[in-house]
């Protein structure tokens, strides 16, 4: 069954650092999202794309996050000078198609180590 | 915040049926309600999502009211790879997923 899959399963950084989390999504699908979840706390959304744009992000993502498709496969979400806040499981999800009927699957997680 | 509601924990005997039951009373006409679990940290797992009629698949049933106001999730026979946290999700936007607080359940032996 195809998978959304993500790279690393645990990354940890300095404060200040950037890091750059990757996703491969279902490779038939055209909608992809970010979305993070601190530890203990809810699945929030963070950012989709679609067509090569931005296409809905949260107050979470400001300036200090981007998103990425570099080529035909990956999806990234860079975030440029990481938090200690940032701490968090990042998932990136995929969709077949932008509509109200909307299945998302969800990768394995990176969980984010901001010391 | 979270335009669903859901009892924050559950528990379940191995083998019986698990019903979990959400209120979404703001849900609009062309909405569909989504139903994820997520066990231990991994990802959220798509289960089941419906708009007006009850649907059945491998994994579940749903069971959704008329009024649409609320629904169910009948997991028929509860095993103990079922304990997780069970999410009815909304959508908001144009296709991004709240996710409330979800119920915990867990299967006992």
């Amino acid at each position: 069954e195809p998978e959304v899959t993500q790279t690393p399963s645990h990354q940890v950084t300095q404060m200040g650092q950037e890091v750059i989390l990757r996703c491969v999504p279902i490779s038939n699908h055209l909608y992809f999202y970010w979305y993070r979840q601190i530890l203990g706390q809810k699945v929030e959304f963070l950012v989709s794309f679609y067509n090569n744009e931005i296409s809905e992000k949260s107050e979470i993502f400001d300036d200090q996050f981007s998103v990425e498709r570099p080529d035909g496969s990956n999806f990234t979400l860079k975030i440029r000078s990481t938090k200690l806040e940032d701490s968090a499981m990042y998932f990136c999800a995929s969709s077949e198609r932008p509509s109200r009927r909307n299945i998302q699957y969800f990768g394995a997680g990176t969980r984010l180590s901001v010391l | 915040d979270a335009k669903t509601t859901q009892p924050p924990s559950m528990d379940c005997a191995e083998g019986r049926a698990a019903n979990l039951p959400c209120n979404h009373s703001t849900i609009s006409g062309n909405e569909y309600v989504y139903w994820y679990r997520q066990i231990h940290s991994q990802g959220p797992q798509y289960i089941i999502h419906g708009l007006k009629n009850n649907e059945t698949n491998e994994m579940a049933s749903l069971i959704i009211t008329e009024d649409r106001k609320s629904s169910t999730l009948i997991l028929p026979h509860a095993t103990l790879r079922d304990t997780a946290v069970y999410y009815c999700v909304d959508q908001t936007g144009a296709n991004n997923l709240f996710f409330g607080t979800g119920t915990r359940l867990t299967v006992i032996p």
